[in-house]
């Protein structure tokens, strides 16, 4: 069983809506969760981080955690077209050992 | 300030070669990481190292080797390159055990 599951998508939304990414992770020992941006061939660059269950804003991202379901959320309100990017999930418990969903392409269309 | 660089961009090796990936960081960062990324596969962790003389393995160690002598470089030896090794190559670092890893721009590699 893969450590955390990523919906690939690809996802394709007009500009301005509401978008939700989403992930799940099978180990409950986990307690730190994050959601990195990739435009493409580019490295990663984090976006946001939690650590627990609960909600996390900035800006127009919201990072939201339910451990009791090992279910993680994105949320990009407003999205704009310089939010097409691919979106991945990632999860570590010890902060050595980083465990990376497969990504979701998302382009947001003007 | 540079961030994390590697070195090279692009490479095509003959099954058997070998080569040394290079990466660096210029922003005094314990720890380093590399990954690789396959198509749909996501990132998967090869070897990390928590600092100079010290390396660990990840979650597909096997068929690389790396070394850590300085805290600024982090190279990932590959031995009698295979086709499965075609990927792309991330080199990454963050300040002790935060979070926030920075990622280099990436080696694309060949294996033919």
């Amino acid at each position: 069983q893969k450590e955390v599951e990523q919906d690939p998508g690809p996802l394709s939304v007009p500009e301005g809506a509401i978008v939700s990414l989403n992930c799940t992770y099978s180990n409950s020992a986990f307690q730190y969760f994050m959601w990195y941006r990739q435009y493409s061939r580019k490295g990663p660059e984090l976006l946001m981080y939690t650590y627990s269950s609960g909600n996390k804003e900035d800006g127009r991202f919201t990072a939201q955690v339910d451990k009791s379901s090992k279910y993680i959320s994105l949320f990009i309100r407003d999205s704009q077209p310089s939010d097409s990017a691919t979106y991945l999930c990632a999860i570590t418990n010890t902060g050595n050992q980083f465990y990376f969903g497969t990504g979701t392409s998302l382009t947001v269309i003007p | 300030n540079a961030g994390v660089t590697q070195t090279p961009k692009f490479r095509i090796l003959k099954i058997g070669q070998s080569m040394t990936l290079q990466c660096a960081q210029d922003m005094n960062h314990n720890y380093m990481y590399w990954y690789r990324q396959d198509p749909g596969m996501g990132l998967k962790l090869i070897y990390y190292s928590v600092g100079a003389g010290i390396t660990d393995k990840g979650e597909v160690p096997n068929g690389y080797n790396v070394s850590r002598s300085t805290t600024e470089d982090f190279p990932l030896r590959l031995e009698l390159a295979a086709p499965s090794q075609t990927s792309v190559y991330f080199c990454a670092s963050s300040y002790l055990q935060t979070l926030e890893q920075y990622f280099g721009p990436g080696t694309r590699l060949t294996v033919t």
